[in-house]
């Protein structure tokens, strides 16, 4: 059964500071990897997209890169902002449909950011 | 249209009456997610849309729930006899996806807040 987990639960910091958001998946047989951002009562924003095959995607401030063999992955986000408050959400697609129940897109549980002015 | 359109955006209705909630994916995406969030928690799988095959309904939670798609586009989740349980926001997502093996990315709408008072 794969399983994404996501460290830090939650993170504060202050404003202008530079951040790394940590997302573990247990099962290296993935298709991609995307990393969402949800504010409260919304719904998910897509942030970036990483194929299997590649090792890390850029959109203006922020840097996802990918690990498969170690079953990692980082979003980078530079000089952190109040705007980018909110939860921060990581999934791997599977092949097929794996595990049944869980369907194929696997999420973590998400790190809640907090940027403080 | 330009994104996945859900409604309605909020929904309350009393315990025990039926609900069905709607989303319109992006046209041409052939694949087509049910996910819920309770509060507080992950993202819970329900049902997957692929094309024209039979859905994969292994993450519905009981048989109250169930969902359709009619021609290959708008999908209906329909929720019997709601319980207070229920009470989530209810998340569709949609993907470009020619085949099972597809990796591409999922683009979601903001969701169907759902209360069952």
């Amino acid at each position: 059964k794969q399983e994404v987990t996501q460290i830090p639960a939650a993170l504060s910091v202050p404003e202008g500071e530079n951040l790394v958001l940590n997302c573990s998946f247990t099962d290296s047989a993935i298709y991609n990897l995307q990393w969402f951002r949800q504010d409260p009562g919304k719904g998910l924003t897509s942030l970036l997209l990483i194929q299997s095959s590649q090792r890390e995607q850029t959109s203006g401030r922020l840097n996802a890169s990918l690990d498969k063999s170690s079953g990692r992955s980082t979003l980078y986000i530079a000089a952190s902002q109040p705007g980018d408050s909110a939860t921060y959400l990581c999934a791997v697609k599977l092949p097929g449909n794996y595990g049944g129940s869980q369907g194929n897109l696997i999420f973590g549980k998400g790190t809640k950011l907090s940027v403080k002015p | 249209g330009a994104g996945v359109s859900q409604s309605p955006s909020n929904k309350v209705t009393e315990k025990g009456k039926d609900v069905e909630l709607r989303c319109d994916p992006i046209s041409g995406h052939t694949a087509l997610y049910w996910y819920r969030q309770s509060l507080g928690q992950g993202l819970e799988f329900l049902i997957y849309f692929q094309g024209n095959s039979a859905p994969d309904k292994s993450g519905l939670p009981s048989d109250r729930f169930s969902a359709e798609r009619t021609g290959g586009s708008v999908s209906t989740l329909t929720i019997q006899r709601t319980q207070q349980e229920d009470s989530a926001v209810y998340l569709c997502a949609s993907s470009f996806a020619p085949g099972a093996a597809s990796n591409y990315g999922y683009t979601f709408g903001s969701g169907t807040r759902l209360t069952v008072v």
